[in-house]
């Protein structure tokens, strides 16, 4: 699976947008952008993923370049619960590499 | 929505006992994911299912197991714990595995003392 690199923190002022960068550019054609978090030991929350198009959802809005070489997380009105940990995971997802790969992630904290 | 559930949540073993951690996915979900996280590290894939046959492996050890069953729950089996085991232990599952989001469970906190 492709590697990701992402900030190791950032900081974001309540009810601004939060955008996550994050590089992937070994990423491969058939490898999903996936986005997960973690809140202090609790189970990873899946987010959003996408393969080339932009997503978006309730939850978050994900942008992938022309090229997917990189990606943007969009939290569109941060809250303080949204403090967290945020995880950039290319998958290729098929029978017997199906396996999401953590890297270090980004932390993010809200600032009230 | 039903989630994925572990049980138990919390688990104190002693040095070279056994544990068995299970894994209840989603409802209609037939993929089963293990991962292991230690103190201030990131979530660590162990081993996963598809349709109950392992299906992709991490860095699991050798003292470790797990299956998948008819009903698509999952038992990891640890033995002769050691104290570098203490961690959480996540659950996850999904529907096939092409293209789908994988929905982790609350985790077990296993301490080996």
């Amino acid at each position: 699976d492709a590697k990701t690199t992402q900030p190791t923190s950032m900081d974001c002022a309540e009810g601004r947008a939060a955008n996550l960068p994050c590089n992937h550019s070994t990423i491969s054609g058939n490898e999903y952008v996936y986005w997960y978090r973690q809140i202090h030991s609790q189970g990873p929350q899946y987010i959003i993923h996408g393969l080339k198009n932009n997503e978006t959802n309730e939850m978050a809005s994900l942008i992938i370049t022309e090229d997917r070489k990189s990606s943007t997380l969009i939290l569109p009105h941060a809250t303080l619960r949204d403090t967290a940990v945020y995880y950039c995971i290319v998958r290729v997802a098929v029978f017997g590499n199906e396996k999401l790969t953590f890297g270090t992630g980004t932390r993010l904290t809200i600032i009230p | 929505a039903a989630g994925v559930i572990q049980s138990p949540r919390h688990l104190i073993k002693e040095k070279r006992e056994t544990a068995t951690l299970k894994c209840y996915p989603i409802p209609r979900h037939d993929t089963v994911y293990w991962y292991q996280q230690g103190p201030g590290q990131d979530p660590q894939f162990l081993i996963s299912f598809y349709e109950k046959m392992q299906s992709d492996k991490g860095s699991i050890p050798d003292r470790f197991s797990a299956q998948q069953f008819s009903d698509y729950h999952s038992e990891l089996n640890m033995s002769s714990l050691e104290l570098g085991d203490s961690a959480l232990y996540f659950c996850a599952s999904s529907v096939g595995v092409e293209g789908t989001e994988a929905f982790f469970g609350q985790g077990t906190r296993l301490t080996v003392v």
